[in-house]
This record gives C-alpha cells, structure tokens and sequence, in this order.
C-alpha cells in the first residue's frame, strides 16, 4: 500500500495555464506538505497543512495556493504556469508538525512547462 | 532560514569500505536533526531522528551520531554495497519545517 501517493507522476503543460498536483496520504497524518526540488537537486519547503489549517507559507508566488478538502488530501493548485516553475514537486506528511516527526514523502511529481 | 550544511558534496568508494560524511547545524536552540536516505528516481526515506546530544542510532550497516552542542552529526555506513549507492540528506527543524542540506552524493563501485 502506498502510503503517501501522488497524481500525476508527469505534468507537461504549456506557459500560462493552470493546473493541479493531488497528494493523499493513508497514515493517518495530521501535516502535509509541498516541497520543490529546484535545478540544484535542494529541496525548498512551500507549505505545510496542519489539521487543514496552513502553518507555514514560504515566499512562493501566490500564483502556487495549496488546498486540502481533508486531513488525508493536500493538492497544489498552479495558475499561469511559468516556464521557472518546471520542476519536481514533492508531498509529505508527518504524524504532527514539530521537529520530531520524520516526513514520509511521496513519489514526487516532474513538472514540466514549455 | 537556518543554515544546514553537509560534507562532503559526493563521496566515491569501493564496495567493502567503510566511509562517513557529516552534517552541521546551528547549536542554539536544538531540538532534533533528521537524517534521509534518497534514491535516485525515488524520494527521500528517513533514516533517523536524533533529539540528544550523544545519541546514537543504528538501523543495520548504518548508524549516526549526534554532538548538540558543537552542532554536527555523523553518519557512518560500515561495508558499503552498491544499493546503499544515494544521496544522504540531513534536516534541521526550525518553525514547523525542516531545512534540508545539500546532501551528501555517495557511490559505492562495485
């Protein structure tokens, strides 16, 4: 069983448009996040959700807004892609939020704008 | 943003050897440092959570060790295989996340 999944694994899209990553985790999690891998293979945090409430929002664009129907769901939302924006995003969880919890991370998403 | 910073950037060794590599964090205000294991075409796997200053965590040919005080972590990896062949990612948490270093890139040649 998958524990945190992610949808699409590929996302080839054009300047301009919008569009969505889904992330579900089946552990019972109370924190999600989204987190970039940028060109130098770092990972950068954007957000984190706990108990659908947002409790970190680096400084990404707003044009990136993370949205979370439940604890198990949080989906990133992208408007007016840019071509800058074409990288790998990851999702995770933690049991809660706070500095001794492991993040459990999903397969990642490789978005790509031309 | 909290400065985390690993060393060596990548690391060649042969199947059989035994190596280390290390992660330095700020040592004020600590409260854990995390260590991942990343595969590449996989995503990041914990390895550790370390909370005290002494700790030592094993989990088979790997363990790790922690000085909270001094501010750096080792991670040693005994008998290294081509599967252990990934990058090795420290974390410091600060306000509700982690800050992720640059990683350590191991290859183990068979």
């Amino acid at each position: 069983d998958t524990a945190v999944s992610q949808t699409p694994k590929y996302l080839v899209t054009q300047m301009g448009n919008d569009k969505s990553i889904k992330c579900e985790q089946n552990l019972g999690h109370d924190t999600m996040y989204w987190y970039k891998q940028d060109s130098k293979k770092f990972l950068k945090i954007m957000f984190s959700y706990n108990n659908k409430e947002l409790i970190i929002n680096e400084t990404v664009p707003n044009r990136f807004s993370p949205k979370s129907p439940d604890k198990a769901h949080l989906n990133l939302h992208i408007n007016s892609l840019e071509l800058g924006d074409s990288a790998v995003y990851f999702c995770a969880s933690s049991q809660r939020s706070g500095e001794i919890y492991e993040q459990y991370f999903g397969p990642g998403t490789r978005l790509t704008v031309t | 943003i909290l400065n985390v910073e690993q060393s060596p950037q990548s690391l060649h060794v042969q199947e059989g050897d035994s190596t280390n590599f290390t992660c330095s964090f700020p040592s004020s205000n600590f409260y854990a440092l995390h260590w991942y294991r990343w595969e590449t075409a996989k995503s990041p796997e914990a390895l550790f959570v370390m909370t005290l200053n002494g700790d030592e965590k094993k989990k088979g040919r790997i363990s790790a060790t922690l000085n909270t005080k001094e501010g750096y972590s080792y991670l040693y990896i005994k008998g290294s295989q081509p599967e252990d062949s990934a990058t090795y990612l420290c974390a410091f948490p600060g306000a509700n996340n982690l800050f992720f270093g640059t990683g350590t890139r191991l290859t183990v040649i068979p």
